[in-house]
């Protein structure tokens, strides 16, 4: 069974760009989340989507977007790129219960000059 | 809001050492706690998964235990090996809702000197 697929695995961008990341969940995972990993402030949650609706989101400001297709794969865009936006972008999915845990895939390293 | 802290934030040991790695939440009302291993760059791996019902979970070496009330849950680690270094997370799912967010500790920091 594939796991969690995130493309692309690098990505350089200027500052003011826009970007796009991609994340196929595991088959038959309906919830697919998104989560930016920085040295400083860690793992922190961006947002979850379950059969194309977004049900939670973090405090991150709305240059940050995301969306979910009828295949559950989803895709996460920030507009306007900062150098702070510099991190590693991490995708989960999950099974629609969510007492079976999550699974993340090898994450988007994101280097923005 | 939940807050999650890991203790030590990095830990150095020699090999064949056993060693304990510890997770601490402030809301107990949570739905279930999750172990990761994050290997340099790289993305997550899951290792144990506790449902709040439950008092611990094991898999190979592995030992996860959940104290629900008190906030806590450990992770042991036998006879640890140089394989097993890496930066080891906790994640707690707070109950409620459909709520599939999960909230991270900033991590243990593993190194298993040979």
């Amino acid at each position: 069974k594939a796991g969690v697929t995130q493309t692309p695995r690098y990505l350089i961008k200027t500052r003011g760009q826009q970007v796009t990341l991609s994340c196929s969940p595991i088959s038959g995972h309906r919830s697919v989340s998104w989560y930016q990993q920085t040295p400083g402030q860690g793992l922190q949650f961006l947002f979850e989507y379950f059969s194309e609706t977004q049900r939670n989101k973090g405090n991150f400001p709305g240059r940050f977007s995301g969306r979910q297709f009828s295949n559950s794969r989803s895709e996460m865009n920030v507009s306007t790129l900062e150098l702070g936006d510099s991190a590693l972008y991490l995708c989960a999915s999950s099974l629609w219960d969510r007492g079976r845990g999550a699974f993340f895939g090898q994450g988007t390293r994101l280097t923005v000059v | 809001k939940q807050e999650v802290t890991q203790i030590p934030a990095a830990l150095s040991v020699p090999e064949g050492e056993n060693l304990v790695l510890n997770c601490s939440f402030t809301d107990s009302a949570i739905y279930n706690l999750q172990w990761f291993r994050q290997d340099p760059g790289k993305g997550l791996t899951s290792l144990l998964l506790i449902q709040s019902s439950q008092r611990e979970q094991t898999s190979g070496r592995l030992n996860a235990s959940l104290d629900k009330s008190s906030g806590r849950s450990t992770l042991y680690i036998a006879a640890s090996q140089p394989g097993d270094s890496a930066t080891y997370l906790c994640a707690v799912t707070n109950s409620g809702g459909s709520n599939y967010k999960l909230t991270f500790g900033k991590g243990t920091l593993l190194t298993v000197n040979p």
